[in-house]
């Protein structure tokens, strides 16, 4: 079945340092999107790439899709305390395309 | 306004006993899906209703759980005869017309 996997599984960084975050499918995906969850709480729906190459930014944060359509990155630029968590990324399902199937998350802790 | 709502928050319950955990969706959103959430894991699919119909429940682990969502809003997932390996967080989200999901904070249960 689909497989969606991300790496690395844990991040540590000094404040101020860049972070990337990389997730690989095992099939072609329709859309990516991504989700951020803070220590104790739940997903939070960061943004959906829909297109082949598509890049897109929000702030400090940059999403890539692709050009297979299979990989997706985050990159975040000088990293905040508030950026800790566990960010994962989540294809639509192969049997069902609005169920989600999601990687492993990198969680990310923050020294300031 | 109001986002999705879950309870009970936690919930301990002996091995063998059933449980029934509550969903609120935003008001609105007719597709509602059931995740599970291993500690330091992605959230699992389980399960995927538009409005009242249970379009996809290929994710449910084995017969003892069950859901249902009869007037399209509230949902309920049901466990019965729990297991020690059904102690996991169970997420509730819903979504407008099948791009990004809301989720509520989720029903810690433990299985003792």
């Amino acid at each position: 079945g689909q497989q969606v996997m991300q790496i690395p599984q844990y991040q540590h960084v000094q404040e101020g340092e860049d972070f990337t975050t990389y997730c690989n499918s095992s099939t072609t995906l329709s859309n990516i999107q991504w989700y951020k969850q803070r220590p104790g709480g739940h997903p939070v729906f960061l943004i959906q790439l829909v297109k082949s190459g598509e890049v897109k930014k929000q702030k400090r944060l940059t999403f890539q899709f692709g050009e297979a359509k299979k990989n997706s990155s985050l990159h975040i630029t000088a990293t905040q305390t508030t950026d800790v968590g566990t960010y994962f990324c989540a294809g639509p399902g192969e049997t069902s395309g609005s169920r989600l199937t999601f990687g492993e998350g990198t969680q990310l802790t923050v020294n300031p | 306004g109001a986002g999705v709502s879950q309870s009970p928050r936690y919930k301990v319950a002996k091995r063998g006993q059933d449980v029934a955990l509550r969903c609120d969706p935003i008001s609105g959103h007719v597709s509602l899906f059931w995740y599970q959430q291993a500690l330091g894991q992605g959230p699992e699919f389980l399960t995927y209703f538009q409005n009242e119909a249970q379009l996809d429940k290929s994710g449910l682990p084995s017969d003892r759980f069950f859901a249902e969502r009869p007037e399209g809003s509230v949902s309920t997932l049901k466990i019965q005869r729990t297991q020690q390996e059904d102690s996991a967080v169970y997420l509730c989200a819903s979504s407008l017309a099948g791009y990004e999901q809301y989720f509520g904070p989720g029903t810690r249960l433990t299985v003792t």
